[in-house]
């Protein structure tokens, strides 16, 4: 089954580092570009972070400097490693494989069910 | 604030035709293509339309998209409950080389 599943989401305090995994599978994963997506409770979309198949990375400027995306195809695995975490992070987190050969042209056609990470003391 | 503006809310009979609009600029919409996402309540997004007006397989040709300058449009002909969900347009922006969304619209299917 073509499915990806998040993991590694909980409850953080403000300052404080967690890092996500996402796991796919039943597709050729270093094949996609591969992306984060976040919803906070109630709200829209926004997306976090792009890899490439080549490992080329690209941020938002609201995460650029404190989050980090990485993939080890080998595993068939996504991460995001994020630190310096604020109460304005929390959300769903999704993970998404990519359509598009340039960045104007992606698109995201398979999400996973997301993890939820809450920043608070 | 989201980049690119979503009515928050839309609603119609079943049968009935909708239409949600999502307006932006010349560094996102009036650029680039635009994509739509439906998200039923408790589940993760779903890809409707991509490059401004293509389905993927398996979504109905009820769902149909189009661009003109700045602004899209999402159209639901012959609604039905089970289209009852939030839906997202999103885009490329130049500006701030990102993709940007919508602030989601609801649809009630009264």
């Amino acid at each position: 089954e073509v499915q990806l599943v998040e993991s590694g989401g909980g409850l953080v305090q403000p300052g404080g580092s967690l890092r996500l995994s996402c796991a796919a599978s039943g597709f050729t994963f270093s094949s996609y570009d591969m992306h984060w997506v976040r919803q906070a409770t109630g709200k829209g979309l926004e997306w976090v972070s792009a890899i490439g198949t080549a490992g080329d990375t690209y941020y938002p400027g609201s995460v650029k400097g404190r989050f980090t995306i990485s993939r080890e195809n080998a595993k068939n695995s996504l991460y995001l490693q994020m630190n310096s975490l604020r109460a304005g992070d929390t959300a769903v987190y999704y993970c998404a494989r990519v359509r598009g050969a340039a960045a104007d042209l992606w698109y995201f056609d398979l999400w996973g069910r997301g993890t939820l990470v809450t920043v608070s003391s | 604030q989201s980049v690119l503006t979503q009515p928050p809310s839309a609603s119609g009979t079943p049968g009935q035709r909708v239409t949600i609009s999502c307006s932006g600029s010349s560094s996102n919409i009036g650029s680039n293509y635009v994509y739509w996402y439906q998200q039923l309540p408790g589940t993760a997004p779903k890809l409707l339309i991509y490059r401004n007006n293509q389905r993927p397989s398996g979504v109905p040709d009820r769902f149909s998209g189009s661009k003109s300058g700045t602004s899209a449009s999402l159209a639901i002909s012959g609604l039905r409950s089970e289209d009852e969900a939030d839906y997202y347009c999103a885009a490329w922006d130049d500006s701030l080389s990102a993709v940007v969304f919508g602030g989601g619209t609801k649809l009630t299917v009264l």
